[in-house]
């Protein structure tokens, strides 16, 4: 069965600082990835998606991820956070079914 | 223009009540999709419907139902509301049944059952 795993509940970082959210997945055929970001109490927006080509994609905000097939790794970067950055992040994974999601990690910034 | 709309944003009820919760896209998408958030933000699917199939998360207790008027709608309608249904709803939608191009999702529904 998929599933998504996102080791860290909750992450500090200060401003400026860099960020790595990390993000493992179990699917049993080619995966689809993604990152979405809520804000309190907002929906869900899509920060990038990963399904076939460079294993390095570019998202809004700044942010990154990479795809490692070896590790089964789909972790979220940015080289510099911002105070808007704050909110909780989900990786998730998915193909010819529903999406299923991580736990999330809840990014807090630091003056 | 807003691309996946939920209604209401904020429902609070007594325990046994019925109560639905309506979502409506104009993306034109040909699936759609309920996820249920639970206070520790965790997202569980519970549904995907599209006009042909009616996809079902099996540890959704029958009491919750979906229902599409039409292509661009897709309702939840709770019956016999107990406490532990309490709860953030999620509507989303996709293209064509997968998750290529990800979900749009909706601001969600607040349910609080008292």
């Amino acid at each position: 069965a998929q599933s998504v795993t996102q080791p860290d509940i909750h992450i500090t970082v200060s401003e400026g600082a860099s960020l790595e959210l990390r993000c493992n997945y179990s699917y049993g055929a080619t995966p689809y990835l993604f990152w979405y970001v809520q804000s309190p109490g907002q929906g869900l927006q899509l920060l990038l998606k990963y399904f076939s080509g460079d294993t390095l994609v570019q998202g809004i905000k700044g942010f990154e991820a990479e795809f490692k097939r070896s590790q089964s790794s789909f972790n979220l970067r940015k080289p510099s956070v911002h105070w808007s950055d704050a909110a909780e992040y989900f990786c998730a994974v998915g193909g010819n079914t529903p999406l299923v999601f991580g736990k999330g990690t809840r990014l807090s910034v630091i003056a | 223009d807003t691309a996946v709309s939920q209604t209401p944003k904020y429902l609070v009820t007594q325990m046994g009540n019925d109560k639905s919760i309506k979502c409506e896209q104009n993306l034109g998408h040909d699936t759609m999709y309920w996820y249920k958030q639970d206070s520790k933000k965790f997202l569980k699917i519970m549904f995907s419907y599209n006009n042909k199939e009616l996809i079902i998360n099996e540890t959704v207790p029958n009491r919750f139902s979906p229902k599409s008027p039409d292509k661009a709608h897709l309702n939840l309608h709770i019956n016999s509301l107990e406490l532990g249904d309490s709860a953030v709803y999620f509507c989303a939608s996709s293209e064509t049944g997968t998750p290529n191009y990800g979900y749009t999702f909706g601001s969600g529904t607040r349910l609080t059952v008292v």
